[in-house]
């Protein structure tokens, strides 16, 4: 299986603060996601991207997050000003053009105090 | 909107058994995605099926889509401990490729040596 990198593994951050997490995709893997996972419950869409736009986004992702991929390379997930709820796994996941088949990353724990 | 229950939430058994769990939907997927996840990390994909009444085998593991394409199961076979953890289905969009996934409820999988 394809290997998908995250960074950081865990962030702990006070609310309010701005916290990145960050994806080193898979080489011909044009489309990515990212997905969070609250402790106890399902994994949740919240974004997917594709040629430098958002190609769908759920009612999670509001104006306090955005995506990018600033060089290219890495696929970035930003949170503007995080609150105790954002507490959660976040996953990025990719997948090759014209298929479902999506690899996920191992996750960046984020914790908000 | 597209809802996954996957059957039973929890399953406990003893080593050599047989065992099936199932997903299910009223909707229809383009595909249907069985995913492994370990505790603290991200889904490890399993297999990927697209077709209607299509069953794909990995070693002991069995994977059926439904004619519909409205449900799957994992049938396993001789289980063993190394079987154990949690298994997660998730269906494609309603178009085929590249559209976000959504997750079932997940069944936590035991197998007592």
């Amino acid at each position: 299986e394809p290997e998908v990198t995250q960074t950081p593994s865990h962030q702990v951050t006070q609310m309010g603060q701005e916290v990145i997490l960050r994806c080193v995709p898979i080489s011909n893997h044009l489309y990515f996601y990212w997905y969070r996972q609250i402790l106890g419950q399902k994994v949740e869409f919240l974004v997917s991207f594709y040629n430098n736009e958002i190609s769908e986004k759920s009612e999670i992702f509001d104006d306090q997050f955005s995506v990018e991929r600033p060089d290219g390379s890495n696929f970035t997930l930003k949170i503007r000003s995080t609150k105790l709820e954002d507490s959660a796994m976040y996953f990025c996941a990719m997948g090759l053009a014209g298929t479902d088949t999506q690899y996920f990353g191992p996750g960046t724990r984020l914790t908000v105090l | 909107t597209q809802l996954l229950e996957q059957s039973p939430q929890f399953l406990s058994i003893q080593e050599g058994e047989n065992l099936t769990v199932y997903c299910n939907s009223s909707s229809v997927f383009s595909s249907l995605q069985w995913y492994r996840q370990e505790p603290g990390e991200g889904p490890v994909l399993l297999v990927t099926v697209v077709t209607g009444g299509e069953v794909k085998k990995l070693k002991r593991l069995t994977f059926q889509f439904g004619d519909a394409r409205k449900d799957s199961s994992l049938h396993i076979t001789a289980a063993q401990p190394g079987d154990t953890g949690l298994y997660l289905c998730a269906g494609g969009g309603v178009n085929f490729g590249n559209e976000k996934l959504t997750f079932g409820t997940g069944t936590r999988l035991t197998i007592i040596p």
